[in-house]
């Protein structure tokens, strides 16, 4: 079945950079599009970016400078990395599948913006 | 940006009632709306596509309905475990754009 899992680091320093890895299975990479979502208290859900099937990648121009999402797609996993975070970047931040609206979500991982 | 509203935050109700959760966009988004649900320790579930399209495995109590800007998520006869929270989601164009959400309650 279907399944995404984010890991991450839960708390990184500001101005640092956030990596988070969504490990996914039941399915392959190259045949869909994912997504990366945040949940922050300040501004609820947000889109971030999404990397297509065949690898090229789309962002949010909020995140646009900041933001980079790549993938492995040997070993299922999807990529993100947001540099110069601030607390405001404190969140919930989720992989998704799909196009356009997102057929399967990971559980998210919390992250504290905070020295 | 499309801004989603959701007007409501809160919405109490008993199981065996139906509800109608709203939703209206700053700009017409055609159809292009999905409606999620989510839950506490779960992952969040897409419930309706394209306005009113449902998602496999969406039980068919749940609808929606709307086109433009004003759109409704109705659930008939409410079971346990539809208690929650709701958000919309624009996908008329970048940024995708969620609503705010609105938490269904148990009265």
């Amino acid at each position: 079945q279907v399944q995404l899992k984010e890991t991450g680091p839960g708390l990184v320093q500001p101005t640092q950079t956030l990596s988070i890895t969504c490990t996914v299975s039941g399915f392959s990479l190259t045949s869909y599009y994912m997504q990366w979502v945040r949940q922050t208290p300040g501004k609820g859900l947000e889109w971030m970016g999404f990397i297509r099937s065949g690898g090229s990648t789309e962002y949010n121009s909020e995140f646009k400078s900041r933001l980079s999402i790549s993938r492995d797609t040997s070993k299922n996993q999807v990529f993100l990395k947001m540099n110069s975070l601030k607390t405001e970047d404190t969140g919930v931040y989720y992989c998704a599948r799909g196009l356009h609206y997102f057929d399967y979500w990971g559980q998210g991982v919390m992250v504290t913006v905070s020295s | 940006d499309v801004q989603m509203t959701q007007s409501l935050s809160y919405l109490a109700a008993s199981p065996g009632e139906s509800v109608s959760i709203s939703c209206k966009a700053s700009k017409s988004i055609s159809n292009y709306l999905a409606w999620y649900q989510q839950k506490p320790g779960e992952a969040y579930k897409l419930l309706i596509y394209s306005g009113s399209t449902l998602q496999s495995g969406t039980p068919s109590r749940f609808s929606g309905s709307g086109s433009g800007t004003d759109f409704t998520l109705t659930i008939r006869s409410l079971e346990p475990e539809d208690f929650g929270l709701y958000y919309c989601q624009q996908y008329y164009e970048k940024p995708y754009t969620f609503g705010a959400g609105t938490k269904l309650e148990l009265k």
